[in-house]
């Protein structure tokens, strides 16, 4: 079956770089169509849209966090990290990835998630 | 401030129908399918309603999705007091270039 799971650290220190982890399995980074978006929910707020990358790459970001993030994939390990780099204490949120259906025109969704993971940004 | 609009709250009682819209323009929800994910406090979202209107294996067919130009639709029918949860409606925007999700909408059965 389809699964997904976040790592990474629970608290960072403002100005500090993020880095997490979502590993997947049941299903391959290289399927056509699929790719691994993040998307993170502060506390008692609404969903929120972070990045994406495809089965061909192609990534795209949140036109205002565009600066901060990167999004890159490991095939061979099953993986797909974004960083997200100087933390403020507004970052805190949980982070989820998901498996993103895409691949033809005007198709977009998140069929797969992952549990996800509480970050604390402070000091 | 959301790219998609939606109500806050709704409420109904239960075995009644309640519906919940999503509001966006030409470049999202006018151009692009929608999806609906129903959220439980401390869990994930789970996906409800994709392509407008198709539901996954194992979601009760009570939940049903329609879209009308750029506004889309949630439909609940014989509400349960394990309904309540929050739900969401999401997309792709073609102009902005990013996925976009509702503000989110509290479901309540009274």
């Amino acid at each position: 079956q389809v699964t997904l799971k976040e790592s990474g650290p629970v608290l960072v220190e403002p100005t500090e770089t993020l880095t997490l982890t979502c590993t997947v399995s049941g299903f391959s980074l290289s399927s056509a169509g699929m790719g691994v978006s993040w998307i993170r929910q502060p506390p008692g707020k609404a969903l929120e849209w972070l990045a994406h990358i495809f089965w061909n790459d192609e990534e795209s970001f949140s036109t205002s966090l565009k600066s901060r993030l990167t999004i890159s994939r490991d095939t061979s390990k099953s993986q797909v990290v974004l960083t997200m780099a100087n933390m403020d204490p507004v970052d805190t949120a949980t982070y989820y990835c998901a498996r993103l259906v895409g691949g033809r025109s005007g198709l977009y969704y998140f069929d797969y998630w992952g549990q996800g993971t509480l970050v604390t940004v402070s000091s | 401030q959301s790219v998609l609009t939606q109500p806050p709250s709704v409420s109904a009682a239960p075995g009644q129908k309640v519906t919940i819209s999503c509001s966006g323009s030409r470049s999202n929800i006018g151009n692009n399918y929608v999806s609906w994910y129903q959220q439980f406090p401390r869990t994930a979202p789970k996906l409800l309603i994709y392509e407008n209107n198709k539901r996954p294996s194992g979601i009760p067919d009570r939940f049903s999705g329609s879209k009308s130009g750029t506004s889309a639709t949630l439909g609940i029918t014989g509400l349960q007091t394990g309904d309540e949860a929050d739900y969401y409606c999401g997309t792709w925007d073609n102009s902005l270039s990013v996925g976009v999700f509702g503000g989110g909408t509290k479901l309540t059965v009274l």
